[in-house]
């Protein structure tokens, strides 16, 4: 059963860059794509971006121009860095699996991520 | 353009049922979906793969009130014996052209 652990600073100010990482156990790390997705406080869930095991991304629109996602294969991790921040980057983000079908089917536990000026 | 609408809201009796709608927007209706819970104060759990003909893939641990199926350009979520820790989030999501897509939630009260 797939495991995902996902660890980062959770306090950061404007205009700095956020760094995560989400390490995967227990499951194949080159047959799936993998997500960062977030959660401002009281909200839905937000689509942040994905990278596959070759390295290929796709990232939301309304955020692409902030966001790299990076994979490393080697050690079964992928990485989010997402810089100019702001107080509307607050919130809870996470990593999860997606198979074939782009279907999210396993969830890392989540850091809240608080942004202050 | 891809697009998951959902009530925002649902309830329903202690040990009854309720079914939890997801429509996809026009052209997508063969679309496949994953629907997933989130309880409060609690990350999103994934419930289960359904795809347009109603076969759905649950996840581990899943109970059987937890059943999927679809009609149309509609995905349904019916959770039956309800229980008080059902009380959450619903979620449906999928995938198309280059992102993923998430509905906007219906937040379930069991009453």
């Amino acid at each position: 059963q797939v495991q995902l652990q996902q660890w980062g600073a959770g306090l950061l100010k404007s205009s700095e860059t956020l760094s995560l990482t989400c390490a995967v156990y227990g499951g194949s790390f080159s047959g799936y794509s993998w997500s960062w997705i977030r959660q401002p406080p009281g909200k839905g869930l937000e689509w942040i971006g994905e990278i596959n095991h070759s390295g290929s991304t796709n990232y939301s629109p309304s955020l692409k121009s902030r966001v790299t996602i990076s994979v490393d294969t080697s050690k079964s991790q992928f990485s989010l860095n997402l810089n100019s921040l702001t107080a509307a980057d607050t919130a809870v983000y996470y990593c999860a699996r997606s198979d074939d079908l782009g279907l999210l089917d396993s969830w890392g536990q989540g850091t809240l991520v608080t942004v202050s000026s | 353009q891809l697009v998951l609408t959902q009530s925002p809201s649902a309830s329903a009796s202690l040990g009854a049922s309720v079914k939890v709608t997801c429509a996809l927007s026009s052209g997508h209706s063969s679309y496949a979906i994953a629907w997933h819970q989130q309880q409060p104060e609690k990350g999103p759990r994934f419930l289960m793969k359904l795809n347009s003909a109603g076969s759905h893939t649950k996840g581990d641990g899943i109970p059987d009130r937890f059943s999927g199926s679809s009609s149309g350009a509609e995905r349904y979520l019916t959770i039956s014996s309800l229980q008080s820790e059902d009380e959450a989030d619903y979620y449906c999501q999928t995938w198309g052209t280059g992102i993923e897509v998430f509905g906007g939630g219906t937040k379930l009260t069991v009453l």
